[in-house]
C-alpha cells in the first residue's frame, strides 16, 4: 500500500527555536499534500494545503509566518515551526494525495513538545 | 461549522459484534467518501473509501454503506475484533485534487473479548 514517512517522530525543543518536520509520499506522487495539528482525543484539524511549486493555502486562523510550507518536490513537503512556543506543543500530522488514485494517505505524525 | 457529522462519538461492541457508526453531510459537491482507522499516538489509516455511484462497498469485514439521497454514509464492521479497538473518523470531500477532507468528529470504538 502506499506509504507516507515523517520525519522526525517526535521532537522536544526549547520555546523560541525553530523545529523542521519533513513529510514524504515513499512509492507514489503527491502534488498535493496537507498538514493538519490534532489535540488529545479530538478531530483533524486542516492547517493548510501544500501545493508542489506554489505557495501554500492556509486556513483561517493559521499564520502562515509561523508556520513556513515548502512543498518543493512530488514527494515532499516540510513544515517549520518558527519560534515555538509551549501552546504550538501538538500532534503534527501530514497527508498526501496519491496524484493517480486520489487517495489521501497520512503519516504517522510527529509529536512536538515546546519547553 | 462540521460539514460532516458523525455518531455516535463512542461505542462499545462485544467481540464477534457488528459496530456500526454513522456519518452525513450537506454539502452535495461532495463525492468522494473515506473512512480512517486511527490507533493512539499513530496517523489515521485510510480503511475504506466509497465515490457515490455505488451504494455499498466491502472490503473484508468493513463495508461501507451509501444513500445518497439521504446524504448518510456508514461504516459497518463485522464479526468485531478487540484488535479494531480505534478511533474511527468519516470524512468527505468534493471530486477535484485541491480539495481536503471534511472530517467527522471521530467515533471511539472499544471491543470486548
Amino acid at each position: 500500500g502506499a506509504v507516507v514517512s515523517q520525519h522526525p517522530s517526535w521532537v522536544i525543543c526549547k520555546s523560541g527555536t525553530s523545529v523542521k518536520i519533513e513529510c514524504r509520499s515513499l512509492d507514489f506522487q503527491a502534488t498535493t499534500m496537507f498538514w493538519y495539528r490534532q489535540f488529545p482525543k479530538q478531530s483533524l484539524m486542516l492547517m493548510a494545503t501544500s501545493n508542489e511549486g506554489s505557495k501554500a493555502t492556509y486556513e483561517q486562523g493559521v499564520e502562515k509566518d509561523k508556520f513556513l510550507i515548502n512543498h518543493a518536490s512530488l514527494t515532499l513537503s516540510t513544515l517549520t515551526v518558527t519560534s515555538a512556543h509551549p501552546e504550538d506543543s501538538s500532534f503534527y500530522i501530514c497527508s498526501a494525495r496519491d496524484d493517480n488514485s486520489y487517495e489521501q494517505y497520512f503519516g504517522p505524525g510527529t509529536r512536538l513538545t515546546v519547553t | 461549522q462540521q460539514q460532516v457529522k458523525q455518531s455516535p462519538q463512542s461505542l462499545i461492541v462485544q467481540k464477534g459484534g457488528i459496530s456500526i457508526i454513522n456519518c452525513a453531510y450537506e454539502n452535495t459537491a461532495f463525492d468522494y467518501f473515506p473512512w480512517y482507522q486511527q490507533f493512539p499516538g499513530k496517523g489515521p489509516a485510510l480503511l475504506i473509501a466509497i465515490r457515490p455511484d455505488v451504494s455499498e462497498k466491502k472490503e473484508g469485514r468493513f463495508t461501507i454503506s451509501f444513500n445518497k439521497s439521504a446524504k448518510q454514509f456508514s461504516l459497518h464492521i463485522m464479526d468485531s475484533q478487540p484488535g479494531d479497538s480505534a478511533t474511527y473518523f468519516c470524512a468527505a470531500s468534493p471530486k477535484g485534487a485541491g480539495y481536503a477532507l471534511n472530517f467527522g468528529k471521530g467515533t471511539s470504538l472499544l471491543v470486548t473479548p
